[in-house]
C-alpha cells in the first residue's frame, strides 16, 4: 500500500504561535485526508484533498495538497490551547487508508 | 449527521478470556468498516477490513483465528479478542465507511475501546 511519511513527530509551541505539518510520499496520491486526534479520544475527519494544489480553509487551518500531489500539509495560523493533539494525514488506497504516524501538537498557555 | 459507537469503551479482563467488542454506525449504513489497534503515542494499524456479508481481510501479521470479526449487518462489526494476553491490551478503533457514493471515501470513527489484560 502507499506509505507517508509525516514530520515532524512532535512540536510544542506557546499560544499565538503558528505550527505547520508536512506530510510527504514518493508516489502519486490520489488523494489525502487530514484527522485530528485529541489525548485520549479517537480520530476526527478534518479534511481530504483531491486536487493538485489544492487549499483549504477551515477557520485557522489551511490545508494544502501538492502540485505534484506527492506532499501535503496542514498549517494553523496563531494556535490556541483547544488545537492540543495528534495531527494525521492519511491516504486512501483501494477502500483502506494508512496513516502516516502524526504529528503531537502540545501548546503552551 | 454520521456517528459511529462503540461498546464498551473499556474493558480489562484476565489473561486467556475472550473480549467481544461492538462497532455499530448508528444514523447511516456502512458497507465496509475497520478494524485498527493503537499503542500508546503510535499511528493507527489498521487490523482488518470487515465487509457485510462476507468474510474480513486481514493484514499481513493480524492472526485471524485471534481476532474474530463478524459484520452481520450494514450497522454493526463485532471484533472478538481471543484467549486475551498482556501484548493485547491496546486501544481498540473501528471506522465505518458510508454506503452512500458521496462519502464513500470518508471513514467515521468510533470512540475506541481501551483494552487492558492483566
Amino acid at each position: 500500500g502507499q506509505q507517508v511519511m509525516q514530520i515532524p513527530q512532535y512540536q510544542h509551541v506557546q499560544e499565538g504561535e503558528d505550527f505547520t505539518t508536512y506530510c510527504n510520499s514518493s508516489t502519486t496520491l490520489s488523494n489525502i485526508q487530514w484527522y485530528k486526534q485529541r489525548p485520549g479520544g479517537h480520530p476526527v475527519f478534518l479534511i481530504q484533498l483531491v486536487k493538485s494544489g489544492e487549499v483549504k480553509k477551515q477557520k485557522r487551518l489551511t490545508f494544502q495538497f501538492g502540485e505534484a500531489k506527492k506532499n501535503s500539509s496542514l498549517h494553523i495560523t496563531a494556535t490556541q490551547t483547544t488545537d492540543v493533539g495528534t495531527y494525521f494525514c492519511a491516504v486512501s488506497g483501494y477502500s483502506t487508508l494508512t496513516f502516516g504516524k502524526g504529528t503531537m501538537l502540545l501548546v503552551s498557555p | 449527521g454520521a456517528v459511529v459507537s462503540q461498546h464498551p469503551s473499556w474493558v480489562i479482563c484476565k489473561s486467556g478470556t475472550s473480549v467481544k467488542i461492538e462497532c455499530r454506525s448508528l444514523d447511516f449504513q456502512a458497507t465496509t468498516m475497520f478494524w485498527y489497534r493503537q499503542f500508546p503515542k503510535q499511528s493507527l494499524m489498521l487490523m482488518a477490513t470487515s465487509n457485510e456479508g462476507s468474510k474480513a481481510t486481514y493484514e499481513q501479521g493480524v492472526e485471524k483465528d485471534k481476532f474474530l470479526i463478524n459484520h452481520a449487518s450494514l450497522t454493526l462489526s463485532t471484533l472478538t479478542v481471543t484467549s486475551a494476553h498482556p501484548e493485547d491490551s491496546s486501544f481498540y478503533i473501528c471506522s465505518a465507511q458510508p454506503q452512500d457514493r458521496g462519502r464513500r471515501e470518508t471513514q467515521y470513527f468510533g470512540p475506541g475501546t481501551r483494552l487492558l489484560v492483566l
